[in-house]
């Protein structure tokens, strides 16, 4: 199973600052990254897949880079919805897997 | 708007069984791949189980793989997950998400929380 390693962990932010979460895999998965932002009460959204593809709907202040082994979640100029749970996915090979997760919590 | 609806969780003991559902709407039900994904208390997501679009193929995680059985219905627009044998290790909400051609999960219900517990 490839393992999908998130960091960090937890991560203190203010808005409009800029923040990076990282996500490396176990063995190249392409492109083939997914991230998802989790938040109490509301539906998994997805935000990104294929690595840097914004799915319709994610602003466009989150961005999505990387290939291989090694993945970035960029958001820029945070906004206050934007703190919550992330995750990362990826969607190269069975089993699916996901990272551990990031909270990104309000500084 | 697509919607899902997870149903049917709740509080089971240890070798019981249990079976969830997934009502779908907003989309043509049958166009899809869909799953189960997991989240135990204070954990990570983990992918539990997937199925193809008329359910002629099923695909699971080893630690569900004999003990669970995904299913759908695509005349009613409802997936199902048979969860027998149930653990305490298999304590998590359960969602139900759409599933991509390209294998990622774009839309998601809001979940059902099973614990098993004597």
């Amino acid at each position: 199973d490839v393992q999908m390693t998130q960091s960090p962990s937890n991560l203190a932010a203010s808005p409009g600052e800029s923040v990076s979460i990282n996500c490396k895999a176990s063995k190249s998965i392409s492109k083939y990254l997914a991230w998802y932002q989790q938040k109490p009460g509301k539906a998994n959204k997805l935000l990104i897949y294929s690595g840097s593809t914004l799915q319709s709907g994610t602003p466009s202040r989150f961005s999505g880079s990387g290939s291989g082994t090694d993945f970035t979640l960029t958001i820029r100029n945070l906004e206050p919805e934007d703190f919550g749970l992330y995750y990362c996915q990826q969607h190269n090979e069975y089993p699916d897997t996901f990272g551990a997760g990031t909270k990104l919590e309000l500084k | 708007e697509v919607q899902l609806v997870e149903s049917g969780g709740g509080l089971v003991q240890p070798g019981r069984s249990m079976k969830l559902s997934c009502a779908a709407s907003g989309f043509t039900f049958s166009d899809y791949y869909m799953a189960w994904v997991r989240q135990a208390p204070k954990k990570g997501l983990e992918w539990v189980a997937s199925i193809s679009y008329e359910g002629s193929s099923t695909y699971y995680g080893d630690s569900v793989k004999g003990r669970f059985t995904i299913s759908r219905d695509n005349a009613k627009s409802t997936l199902y997950l048979q969860m027998n044998s149930l653990r305490s290790e298999d304590t998590a909400t359960y969602y139900c998400a759409r599933r991509q051609v390209q294998r990622y999960f774009d839309y998601w219900g809001q979940g059902v929380m099973v614990t098993v517990s004597s």
